[in-house]
């Protein structure tokens, strides 16, 4: 089945800094990743995703970017803001039977 | 997007006992239910897959037997945690799917088992 890897697990950057996270999946046929923000005790929200024909996709401070040959995916963050502090997970989805796959998610701390 | 909840949001019992977990769709047909449970600092666990009136599809190590998992509907689907016991504890989330690729979670219920 699916495995998705994420680097790296915490994160700390400086109010203003970028902030990239990495992740790598396994399953040739998976064909769309989204990534998700997660507070405490709430359920994902969706932030961004990606479809495998394309390369880069980028909404104000986020953009994402897939190397499906390598089966790279990452997330970049501009301009942090304390607001961004919280988990993020990538994953991947398989279309054949729709499940989504999660990386093991990267605590975000934006530093003041 | 489709509002998606989960009743109850939270549930305390003792060990031993069985926990009934609703997810239901107010707005929207969900051709598929998917069920996650997520331990604390860790990330979201598929459990079970299932489509309305056919048996649910379980990962690997997940207890089809423990976790039993209802889609009676197109906007409803329960997931029942039999003889819980303190290590089941965890936040449990559902996520709906539509026929257009769509998917919206559950807000989660968070299980204590004493």
């Amino acid at each position: 089945g699916e495995n998705v890897e994420q680097h790296p697990s915490t994160l700390s950057v400086q109010e203003g800094d970028s902030a990239v996270i990495k992740c790598t999946y396994s399953d040739s046929a998976s064909n769309y990743f989204p990534w998700y923000k997660q507070e405490l005790g709430k359920r994902p929200q969706l932030i961004i995703d990606i479809r495998s024909n394309v390369g880069e996709k980028k909404d104000q401070r986020i953009a994402v970017t897939l190397n499906k040959t390598a089966k790279h995916f990452s997330l970049h963050i501009t301009e942090t803001q304390p607001e961004d502090s919280a988990v993020y997970f990538c994953a991947a989805r398989i279309n054949r039977d729709d499940k989504i796959i999660f990386g093991k998610g990267t605590r975000l701390h934006i530093l003041p | 997007g489709a509002v998606v909840s989960q009743h109850p949001s939270w549930v305390i019992c003792k060990s031993g006992t069985s926990v009934k977990i609703e997810c239901r769709s107010l707005d929207f047909q969900a051709t598929t239910m998917f069920w996650y449970r997520q331990f604390p600092k860790q990330s979201l666990m598929l459990m079970a897959t299932s489509n309305e009136g056919s048996k649910a599809t379980y990962e690997q190590g997940v207890e089809k037997d423990k976790f039993l998992i209802n889609h009676a509907s197109l906007t409803l689907s329960t997931l029942t945690v039999t003889s819980a016991h303190p290590e089941d504890s965890s936040f449990y989330i559902c996520r709906l799917a539509g026929v257009d690729n769509e998917q919206f979670f559950g807000p989660g219920t968070r299980l204590t088992v004493l």
